[in-house]
């Protein structure tokens, strides 16, 4: 699978859109995109993923570049619990079910 | 719905002594698994399971951890014996196994402090 590149801390102020960044620029063809955050003393928490197109739901869109070597997930409005570790993960197809996380991007959200 | 459970939510050990965890999926769910999390780091897989068979435990340390999941539902990790080094959150998540995009619903964690 390829590895990601992610900045280990961000600030955003509350109200604010949160752009985390993650590079992958040696993804394959078949590797999605996923993102995950965790909330301090909690587990991960699914987020988005996404194969080529940018991808919107509840919680935050994924713009993923034409050539898939980088992406960012936007938080529209971030607010104070959305502080956490966000982690930018790339999965193979066939090897679904290993993810590996690195040390992902701490947002600080303040008010 | 309730989600994954784990127990016990921290425990703290002298070294060399043995420890268990225990974590119980979300129902219907076949795949479970173990990960390690130190302090600072993202999760790290220690061992995956489709239903009852261990079919990733390529990052278990073999000479001190053990898994089992025997009916294929909840599951049981031990440490014996546990090293300073153990000290860290270890993580249980659970996803249904086959679908594409794989969502993993994780556990709280235990938090584990070897002395």
């Amino acid at each position: 699978d390829a590895k990601t590149t992610q900045p280990p801390s961000m600030d955003c102020a509350e109200g604010r859109a949160a752009n985390l960044p993650c590079n992958h620029s040696t993804i394959s063809g078949n590797e999605y995109v996923y993102w995950y955050r965790q909330i301090h003393s909690q587990g991960p928490q699914y987020i988005i993923h996404g194969l080529k197109n940018n991808e919107t739901n509840e919680m935050a869109s994924l713009i993923i570049t034409e050539d898939r070597k980088s992406s960012t997930l936007i938080l529209p409005h971030a607010t104070l619990r959305d502080t956490a570790v966000y982690y930018c993960i790339v999965r193979g197809l066939y090897n679904f079910n290993k993810f590996y996380f690195g040390s992902g991007t701490k947002l600080n959200v303040k008010p | 719905e309730a989600g994954v459970v784990q127990s016990p939510r921290y425990k703290i050990i002298e070294k060399k002594q043995p420890v268990a965890f225990w974590c119980n999926p979300i129902s219907g769910h076949n795949t479970l698994y173990w990960y390690l999390q130190n302090l600072g780091q993202g999760p790290e897989l220690l061992i995956r399971y489709e239903n009852e068979e261990a079919v990733d435990d390529s990052q278990l340390p073999k000479d001190r951890f053990s898994a089992e999941r025997l009916k294929g539902v909840d599951s049981t990790l031990k440490i014996q014996p546990a090293e300073l080094g153990d000290s860290a959150v270890y993580l249980c998540a659970s996803s249904l196994a086959g679908a594409l995009y794989n969502e993993q619903f994780f556990g709280p964690g235990t938090r584990l402090t070897v002395l």
